[in-house]
């Protein structure tokens, strides 16, 4: 059955405090690992998609990246604003439109 | 450039009732999705349109159905409502088929009394 787990659950960063989310899947054939983020009262916000292990992609203090087994997603240097629940999907080849999501992490950083 | 609007908000339903909740996907955005989010169970896929053809749907009960129309926008209904049936209801919509980038509006909040 196919699966995507994210770990933490939660995360409390000191503003500066550089550290990592987890997201491992076990799907059969991925397509794509998508990254999202979701504020409180918000629908999920795109921030990146990964096709192939090694990939890595980055947008501002955020850095994506995708082996066979998980993907990583940085944050380097975070600010109060990044805030919010991170949450990761896969697709798979055989469900094509369908994301398959974490549970997803909740970043808190604090001034 | 109008995001993804979803309407109503909030409404509040008793069980037993249908429900009908619409999405209106980005100006040249053909494909729509939908996403039931609960503190539970997390996002779970409901169903994908492409062009008014549904493509994929996910694993939830007959009770609830979907349709897209020729200008994009689409709807969700949901028939003898349930407790469980409490939750955001997410819709995303894209340019192309498949999960690619989507952008997703703020959803319909429904709670089943």
């Amino acid at each position: 059955e196919d699966q995507v787990t994210q770990s933490p659950e939660a995360l409390r960063l000191q503003e500066g405090e550089s550290s990592s989310l987890n997201c491992s899947y076990t799907v059969s054939g991925l397509r794509g690992l998508f990254w999202y983020r979701q504020d409180p009262g918000k629908g999920p916000e795109f921030l990146f998609t990964l096709y192939s292990a090694g990939e890595e992609k980055e947008k501002e203090r955020l850095k994506a990246t995708l082996t066979k087994k998980e993907s990583f997603l940085h944050i380097t240097a975070p600010k109060p604003e990044d805030s919010a629940t991170y949450l990761c999907a896969a697709e798979t080849t055989d469900s094509w439109g369908k994301l398959q999501f974490g549970a997803g992490t909740q970043v808190v950083v604090t001034p | 450039k109008a995001g993804v609007t979803q309407t109503p908000r909030y409404l509040i339903k008793t069980r037993g009732q249908q429900v009908t909740l619409s999405c209106s996907p980005i100006s040249g955005h053909r494909s729509v999705s939908w996403y039931q989010q609960t503190p539970g169970q997390g996002l779970q896929f409901l169903f994908e349109y492409f062009s008014e053809t549904q493509r994929n749907k996910g694993n939830f009960p007959g009770r609830f159905s979907g349709r897209q129309f020729s200008n994009s926008r689409s709807e969700m209904n949901v028939s003898t409502l349930e407790l469980g049936d409490s939750a955001l209801y997410l819709c995303a919509s894209g340019q192309a088929a498949g999960a690619n980038v989507l952008t997703f509006g703020a959803g319909s909040r429904l709670t089943v009394l």
